[in-house]
């Protein structure tokens, strides 16, 4: 089954503690992306990457780190969690041509950081 | 840049009455225009998607949506709700080859949708 898959699904976790959320696609994918859910202010970009080794940072990529040494594979690193990145996070990946291409999203992750 | 303005956070109608949900973008080229809906505790689901030619879209569970570019508007509707549709309702535009954002998805801000019996 074609899937974009996310884990963990839930997590709670205290300030400054390093936590990495993966995000993994069966679909082969040249693009992956990262975005967070706010109340009121719908889903923002985080990160994305075009293909493996090739990442840019979105409209939020403050207190976030990503990685693509594997196509299949886009964690989501942050380094020191705080409050503020308490949110929903979802992945999404989508092939890369010349007009757009749909993108597909993973079941989101909630994150709470205490 | 791109931008996607919904204009209304909460919309309350009855179950079997229709539906209209509102959305206004802003994009330099010939937009690639989305709705997504997300039930409460889960993911996102695509409604429908409008890349070119018939301006008039269905989606998914009787939904549909009109794209107008002289009113920058994609609105979504649907002749007759059930309770089932009870959820948050997510416009989006995105970004093609040649932006300066590939692929990326612009949200509006959301509509949460409650439907009384």
């Amino acid at each position: 089954e074609a899937q974009v898959t996310q884990n963990p699904r839930y997590l709670i976790t205290v300030t400054g503690k390093k936590l990495t959320v993966t995000c993994s696609q069966n679909m082969n994918h040249e693009y992956m992306s990262w975005y967070r859910q706010d109340p009121g202010l719908g889903l923002r970009q985080i990160y994305y990457s075009m293909n493996v080794e090739v990442t840019d940072k979105g409209d939020v990529p403050e207190g976030y780190k990503v990685s693509r040494k594997e196509k299949r594979n886009f964690p989501l690193i942050l380094e020191s969690p705080s409050p503020n990145q308490t949110s929903l996070y979802f992945c999404a990946s989508s092939y890369v041509g010349a007009s757009y291409n749909e993108q597909f999203f993973g079941p989101g992750t909630r994150l709470t950081v205490l | 840049a791109q931008s996607v303005t919904q204009p209304d956070i909460h919309i309350t109608v009855s179950e079997g009455a229709s539906l209209e949900l509102r959305c206004n973008y802003s994009y330099g080229a010939t937009p690639y225009l989305f709705w997504y809906v997300q039930s409460p505790g889960q993911g996102l689901q695509l409604l429908l998607k409008y890349f070119s030619g018939d301006t008039l879209v269905q989606g998914i569970k009787g939904f549909e949506a009109e794209f107008k570019r002289s009113q920058s508007s994609f609105n979504l509707r649907k002749p007759s709700v059930h309770w089932s549709d009870a959820a948050e309702y997510f416009c989006a535009v995105g970004e093609a080859a040649g932006g300066t954002s590939y692929g990326k998805l612009t949200f509006g801000q959301g509509t949460i949708l409650t439907v009384h019996p």
